[in-house]
């Protein structure tokens, strides 16, 4: 099955700098990878996503690239900011229908 | 977006006792639900996928007759915890795929605390 390596596991960063978490997948049939912010206690919230058929993605701070042949995808906040603090994980998954499968989160401190 | 509730939020038991969680999608139809258990400070991990009206899947690991895993109906799926036990206390989360429109996307519930005395 499917396994997401995801690194660092913490980061702390100075507001307005620049954050890069990265992922790699094991199973190269996967095709889609979300991104979550989760904080504590609450669920996981979807910020941005990526399928396999497209190499990068961006909404306003934050962007995704996906490099299909290493298999690896990183997501990439810019211009930090102090509530950007939180855990973020990657996912992936095979195929519609089968479930996420979790990288091990990167706790990231945005400190002012 | 998609809605999905968890109830209860929090529950305390003790030791030897049975406890039931569900979840709801209320809004939309889900065939798939999936549920993930989460320690402190730890990932999701994926325990089963519930599909409507067949058996669920458990991951590897994972006990089906501990983790009772019932989905009646397109909105609603239930966790049973069975005979708790104090390393069973977890946030226990469902998600659910909407049947429509973007089949790739995932909705979670809130989460349930579970803690077992």
């Amino acid at each position: 099955g499917e396994n997401v390596e995801q690194h660092p596991s913490t980061l702390s960063v100075q507001e307005g700098d620049s954050a890069v978490i990265k992922c790699t997948y094991s199973d190269s049939a996967s095709n889609y990878f979300p991104w979550y912010k989760q904080e504590l206690g609450k669920r996981p919230q979807l910020i941005i996503d990526i399928r396999s058929n497209v190499g990068e993605k961006k909404d306003q701070r934050i962007a995704v690239t996906l490099n299909k042949t290493a298999k690896h995808f990183s997501l990439h906040i810019t211009e930090t900011q102090p509530e950007d603090s939180a855990v973020y994980f990657c996912a992936a998954r095979e195929q519609a229908g089968t479930a996420l499968i979790f990288g091990k989160g990167t706790t990231l401190s945005v400190s002012s | 977006g998609a809605v999905v509730s968890q109830h209860p939020s929090r529950v305390i038991c003790k030791s030897g006792t049975s406890v039931k969680i569900e979840c709801r999608s209320l809004d939309f139809q889900a065939t798939t639900m999936f549920w993930y258990r989460q320690f402190p400070k730890q990932s999701l991990m994926l325990m089963a996928t519930s599909n409507e009206g067949s058996k669920a899947t458990y991951e590897q690991g994972v006990e089906k007759d501990k983790f009772l895993i019932n989905h009646a109906s397109l909105t609603l799926s239930t966790l049973t915890v069975t005979s708790a036990h104090p390393e069973d206390s977890s946030f226990y989360i469902c998600s659910a795929r909407d049947r429509r429109g973007d089949y790739n996307e995932q909705f979670f519930g809130p989460g349930t605390r579970l803690t077992v005395l």
